[in-house]
């Protein structure tokens, strides 16, 4: 079975403060993605990685960066959280092809103070 | 521009009682639609992929159909524990292995 895990379930932080989120995924998969979702919004791309140290800009970067040291981890940082990154934020691996689903983590709620 | 439309938005349904959902697609190259169960506080569960017109899946009380231009999440003889947020999501050619998600439908059953 598919297993995409996120270090932490809630998590609450204060503006300013360097948010990182953690993310493993155990089935040895190329890609990995990070979402935030938001009622009304649906699920937008962060930024994704294609494999070991590469990355790419998705939709929303902005006050987002991420790393990937080792295939089955993928970071995101919030450099200096603000009240508006307060959100639900969801990571998902695939493998190989494009056309192949995406595996999703159970999330890790995100509060800004 | 690529977009992804679900209908309804909320759907109630009583015990037994069979629905469908829809979600309507415009996408330059469909490469493959997606099918997500979201419980609350938790990830989107993959349900299905469906590539091609005229394809279908099926699990358990479950079955996915895809035309041109939209696809039917169909629910037969629903229970209580099917009540959860069904997402859709397209993947075209030129969006360059990004998914694009619909907005959700939140299926309530009661028994």
């Amino acid at each position: 079975d598919v297993k995409v895990t996120q270090s932490s379930r809630y998590l609450v932080k204060r503006t300013g403060e360097k948010v990182f989120l953690e993310c493993v995924q155990d089935m040895d998969h190329e890609n990995m993605f990070w979402y935030r979702q938001d009622p009304g919004l649906g699920l937008r791309l962060i930024y994704f990685s294609y494999d070991v140290k590469m990355k790419e800009k998705g939709d929303i970067p902005e006050g987002y960066s991420v790393s990937r040291e080792k295939k089955e981890r993928f970071s995101l940082i919030l450099e200096s959280a603000s009240t508006n990154q307060t959100s639900m934020y969801l990571c998902a691996s695939r493998e190989g092809g494009r056309d192949q689903p995406q595996h999703f983590g159970d999330g890790t709620r995100l509060s800004i103070l | 521009e690529d977009q992804v439309t679900q209908s309804p938005e909320a759907l109630r349904l009583q015990e037994g009682e069979s629905s469908s959902l829809n979600c309507s697609y415009t996408v330059s190259g469909l490469r493959g639609l997606f099918w997500y169960r979201q419980d609350p506080g938790k990830g989107p569960e993959f349900l299905f992929t469906l590539y091609s017109a005229g394809e279908e899946k099926e699990k358990e009380r479950l079955k996915a159909t895809l035309t041109k231009k939209e696809s039917f999440l169909h629910i037969t003889a629903p229970k209580p524990e099917d009540s959860a947020t069904y997402l859709c999501a397209v993947l075209g050619y030129n969006q360059g292995g990004k998914l694009i998600f619909g907005q959700g439908t939140e299926l309530s059953v009661k028994p």
